[in-house]
């Protein structure tokens, strides 16, 4: 069965960092990029950054850039998330998800996603 | 950068049909996919390339893409398909994934 397990999420106060895992199983990882993309609550999703299957191709939004670094083991099988200066915005449900592409250059989608974990930045 | 503009939200009775719209620009040279979205879940891929339906996704979704407006179309609504509908680009300019504001499909 393949699935993606998120952890790490917490209260944190701002400024402060955490480090998002994702631990993944029943597919083959490496060929994967992988992404992280949240909901803060009660808006809707933000893709945050995504990491290609060799790990040496990484992207991220302009809200994160600078202050996020994501990462990834591939004998572990493992995604992450490092989040630095953390601010009370940067509060929502974290999701790890698969890329899937199609036939056209521009043709990605993600499939499957982990259940998230929640982080809290709140003084 | 690229924008998503989607309904905040649509109301269908039971059994009708409910349409989804999002609309950017040049949005037919791109790829459409959607996820539904329920409190407290994970996003599900409902379709991917404007309108292939993943296996274990019903008949009932599908989904187009033409000029600037893609398009979820849900035939015989159940109570069940209420939730949250995202769609979702890939900028190919930028390298970033887009994913439109949402929209809450209510059915009553």
């Amino acid at each position: 069965e393949v699935q993606l397990v998120e952890s790490g999420g917490g209260l944190v106060r701002p400024g402060e960092s955490l480090r998002l895992s994702c631990a993944a199983s029943g597919f083959s990882f490496t060929y994967y990029t992988m992404n992280w993309v949240r909901q803060a609550p009660g808006k809707g999703l933000e893709w945050i950054s995504s990491i290609s299957g060799t790990g040496d191709s990484m992207h991220y939004a302009d809200s994160v850039r600078g202050r996020f670094t994501i990462s990834r083991d591939n004998a572990k099988k493992s995604l992450y998330l490092q989040m630095d200066s953390l601010r009370v915005e940067d509060t929502a449900v974290y999701f790890c998800a698969t890329s899937r592409s199609g036939a056209g250059a521009s043709s990605k989608w993600f499939d499957p996603w982990g259940q998230g974990t929640l982080v809290t930045v709140s003084s | 950068s690229y924008d998503l503009t989607q309904p905040p939200s649509v109301s269908v009775s039971p059994g009708q049909t409910a349409t989804i719209a999002c609309s950017g620009d040049e949005l037919e040279s791109k790829f459409v996919c959607w996820y539904r979205l329920n409190p407290g879940q994970p996003p599900i891929l409902v379709i991917y390339e404007n309108g292939q339906r993943p296996s274990g996704i019903p008949e009932r979704f599908s989904g187009s893409n033409s000029g600037k407006t893609a398009t979820l179309t849900i035939s015989g609504t159940l109570p069940m398909d209420e939730a949250d509908y995202y769609c979702q680009v890939w900028d190919s300019v930028t390298e970033r994934v887009i994913f439109g504001g949402g929209t809450k499909l209510t059915v009553l």
